[in-house]
């Protein structure tokens, strides 16, 4: 069946750079693209970025200077980077496919 | 960036009544293609998002016929008759026929 799961630090310190995996099975990235979502705490939720089946990208107009999205198919894994990282980004971080198959979230702190 | 503008921002509702949800786009999500990728998300609290319906009226699998979306070019509703209490959460929309993809604000459905 699908299944995505996110994976990385839960403290990243302010100014740093935050990495983060989705580690994903029962499907190909090769065959469907993953998006990567956020949600501050009590907050809505934030479209992140895409990587297209093709391994083409799209970004977040307020995020795209700070992000990148890449991945490694023969290990099914999506990779997300977002630099400069402030107190603001503290939240939980989501890979999903299609808005239809999500992980778990990972909770991220960012320490001033 | 497309601007989804979702209303009402909060709904009280009586289980057993009925329920309806309002997202305006910036601009017709109509792609090339013929369809429109607008989608309608559920998050319960404390829990992962799920998606609901997709291209404006598909229903996931799993998702009770409760559940309704109607709409074009810029005007959508999620409709949901004889509300129950696994109903109550966060419901957003969130387009995706146009880079970068864009969520609305979230609807809170709570217990009246």
């Amino acid at each position: 069946q699908v299944q995505l799961k996110e994976s990385g630090p839960v403290l990243v310190q302010a100014s740093e750079t935050l990495s983060l995996t989705c580690t994903v099975s029962g499907f190909s990235l090769t065959n469907y693209g993953v998006i990567w979502v956020r949600q501050p705490p009590g907050k809505g939720l934030e479209w992140m970025g895409i990587i297209w089946r093709n391994g083409n990208t799209d970004y977040n107009s307020a995020l795209k200077s700070r992000l990148s999205i890449n991945r490694d198919t023969s290990k099914s894994q999506v990779f997300l980077k977002m630099n400069s990282l402030q107190t603001d980004d503290t939240a939980i971080y989501y890979c999903t496919r299609a808005l239809a198959y999500w992980g778990q979230g990972v909770m991220v702190t960012v320490s001033s | 960036d497309i601007v989804m503008t979702q209303t009402p921002l909060s709904l009280s509702v009586a289980i057993g009544q009925s329920a309806s949800i309002s997202c305006k786009s910036s601009q017709s999500l109509k792609y090339s293609d013929g369809k429109t990728y607008l989608n309608w998300v559920f998050q319960s609290p404390g829990q992962s998002p799920k998606r609901l319906i997709y291209q404006v009226s598909k229903l996931d699998s799993g998702v009770p016929d409760r559940f309704s979306g109607t709409g074009s070019e810029t005007d959508f509703t999620l409709k949901i008759s004889r509300v129950e209490a696994e109903d109550l959460g966060v419901y957003y929309c969130c387009q995706g026929s146009y880079s970068p993809h864009t969520f609305g604000a979230g609807t809170k459905l709570e217990l009246k």
